[in-house]
């Protein structure tokens, strides 16, 4: 969905590196996700924010922090990448006012990040 | 403990006909349940959601069935085409405000011309 973007989409890194991860969204949402994907698993929820005084942790937060600049913008950030942390990351956005049902959720593309 | 799975990793269909994707669900106090498609390299898409009072929601070609007495739900697409092609996750709300959706580890679905 080109209305949720994610940079970059691909990162390749070493342990203990900082690194952070960028979601934009032109929804006018307010409510905004971290998830990351691993193979075989389902997503897993590591932060949500409501509105940009808002953050909450999620299922799996440790190791990772986030910051909700605006409404639009929300970014992921490894303090120190280590390897288990090698994942698909997606970016999410949802509106209960909008939207085919009040709850959906739209993604963007994915970043894939690779902890050496 | 508590988990959202599939029965099935892999379902492999003919084109043309119908496709069932089912999901078990143990929280029964689970009030809300979408379904998603995730096509190769994109990110999830929403297909159809159906909240714990109803057992059935029809959508374009897809209908999702709910028994909460067992904690199943299913996802039925009819004349399964090759686009259908992708992975399916059933996603199951746990939080108060719609804020913890916990998703489960997908069924991928093979469309065969």
């Amino acid at each position: 969905d080109a209305d949720v973007t994610q940079t970059p989409r691909n990162r390749i890194t070493k342990t203990g590196k900082r690194i952070m991860l960028e979601c934009s969204q032109t929804k006018g949402h307010d409510r905004m996700y971290w998830y990351r994907q691993d193979p075989g698993l389902g997503l897993q929820l590591i932060y949500y924010s409501f509105d940009v005084k808002d953050i909450n942790k999620g299922e799996i937060s440790d190791g990772y922090s986030v910051s909700r600049q605006a409404q639009a913008k929300f970014s992921l950030s490894l303090e120190s990448a280590i390897p288990n942390q090698t994942a698909l990351y997606f970016c999410a956005t949802s509106d209960p006012r909008t939207g085919l049902a009040a709850n959906e959720q739209f993604f963007g593309p994915g970043t894939r990040l690779t902890v050496l | 403990g508590e988990s959202v799975g599939l029965h099935l990793p892999t379902l492999s269909v003919q084109e043309g006909d119908n496709s069932i994707i089912n999901c078990a669900y143990s929280n029964s106090a689970s009030d809300y349940f979408i379904w998603y498609k995730q096509e190769s390299g994109k990110g999830p898409q929403f297909i159809i959601d159906i909240r714990s009072n109803m057992d059935k929601r029809q959508g374009q070609r897809v209908t999702v069935l709910l028994n909460k007495t067992v904690k199943h739900l299913s996802l039925q697409i009819a004349a399964t085409q090759p686009g259908d092609s992708a992975v399916y996750f059933c996603a199951e709300n746990r939080g108060s405000n719609f804020n913890k959706f916990y998703f489960g580890s997908g069924t991928k679905l093979n469309v065969k011309p």
